[in-house]
C-alpha cells in the first residue's frame, strides 16, 4: 500500500513568515500534485510535478519533487492570511495506474 | 454548471439505513474518482472509473460500499446498512483526458450517521 505522510500536520504562523511543508513516501510516484482545500469545498490543484528533481514556482509558492520521486516539498515565502487552508499532496503510482493517493494533509493558519 | 456537482450536500441518516450519493462530473471528463475525508484530514481513496475499463475498487472499505457509473457520466456511491464510522465527507472528482490532468473536485456530501 502506498502511503504519503505530510509534516507538519498543523502549522500556525504570523503573516510574513516563511514555511515548508513536506510530503514523504517509501514508494515511487510517476507524478505528484499539490492541492489546497478551503472549508466546505473540494481541493483545488496548485501544481503538478513530474520529473525527479523538478522545481516549480507559483508566485510565492515553490514546489520540489525529490530526485527519487518519493517525496516533495512546498515552500511558501512571506505567508499571507489568504494562504490559510488545508494543503494536500497526491501521488500517482509508477505502475501505470490512474489511482491518486493523497497525503495526510497539513492545516496552515496564517495570522494577520 | 461547469463544475462537478454532488448531491445531496448534506445527508443525515440513521444507523442501518442505506444511502445513495450522486456525482455529476464535468462533461467530457473520462475518469471519475470517489474519496472519503474524515475530520478535515487527508483523502482516503475509495474507487475510480476510467473510460470503459473495469473500475478500480481497491479502496472500498467493506462490501457495504458499492459504486456505479452509468453511461460513462453520472456516478452513484451506495452505502448499505450505514454505521457511525461511515460519517465523513464523500468527495467526487472527475479528470479530463491527458497524462497529468488535475482532479476536479465537487464540494462533497457530508454524511452523518446517527
Amino acid at each position: 500500500t502506498q502511503l504519503l505522510e505530510q509534516s507538519p500536520q498543523f502549522l500556525s504562523i504570523q503573516e510574513g513568515e516563511n514555511l515548508t511543508v513536506y510530503c514523504n513516501s517509501s514508494s515511487v510516484f510517476s507524478s505528484l500534485q499539490w492541492y489546497r482545500q478551503e472549508p466546505g469545498e473540494g481541493p483545488v490543484l496548485l501544481v503538478t510535478v513530474v520529473t525527479g528533481g523538478e522545481v516549480k514556482k507559483l508566485k510565492r509558492l515553490t514546489f520540489q519533487f525529490g530526485d527519487a520521486r518519493k517525496d516533495s516539498s512546498l515552500h511558501i515565502t512571506a505567508a499571507q492570511p489568504g494562504d490559510t487552508g488545508l494543503y494536500l499532496c497526491a501521488g500517482r503510482g509508477a505502475t501505470g495506474t490512474y489511482k491518486y493517493i493523497f497525503g495526510t494533509g497539513t492545516r496552515l493558519k496564517v495570522l494577520a | 454548471g461547469a463544475g462537478v456537482s454532488q448531491s445531496p450536500s448534506n445527508k443525515v441518516t440513521e444507523k442501518g439505513k442505506d444511502v445513495e450519493l450522486r456525482c455529476d462530473p464535468i462533461s467530457g471528463h473520462t475518469a471519475l474518482y470517489w474519496y472519503r475525508q474524515s475530520l478535515g484530514q487527508g483523502l482516503e481513496f475509495l474507487i475510480y472509473f476510467q473510460g470503459n475499463s473495469a473500475p478500480d475498487k481497491s479502496g472500498l472499505p467493506s462490501d457495504r460500499f458499492s459504486a456505479e457509473r452509468t453511461g460513462g457520466s453520472v456516478s452513484t456511491l451506495t452505502i448499505q446498512r450505514t454505521q457511525q464510522e461511515d460519517s465523513a465527507v464523500y468527495l467526487c472528482a472527475s479528470v479530463p483526458p491527458g497524462g497529468y490532468s488535475p482532479l476536479h473536485f465537487g464540494n462533497g456530501t457530508r454524511l452523518t450517521v446517527t
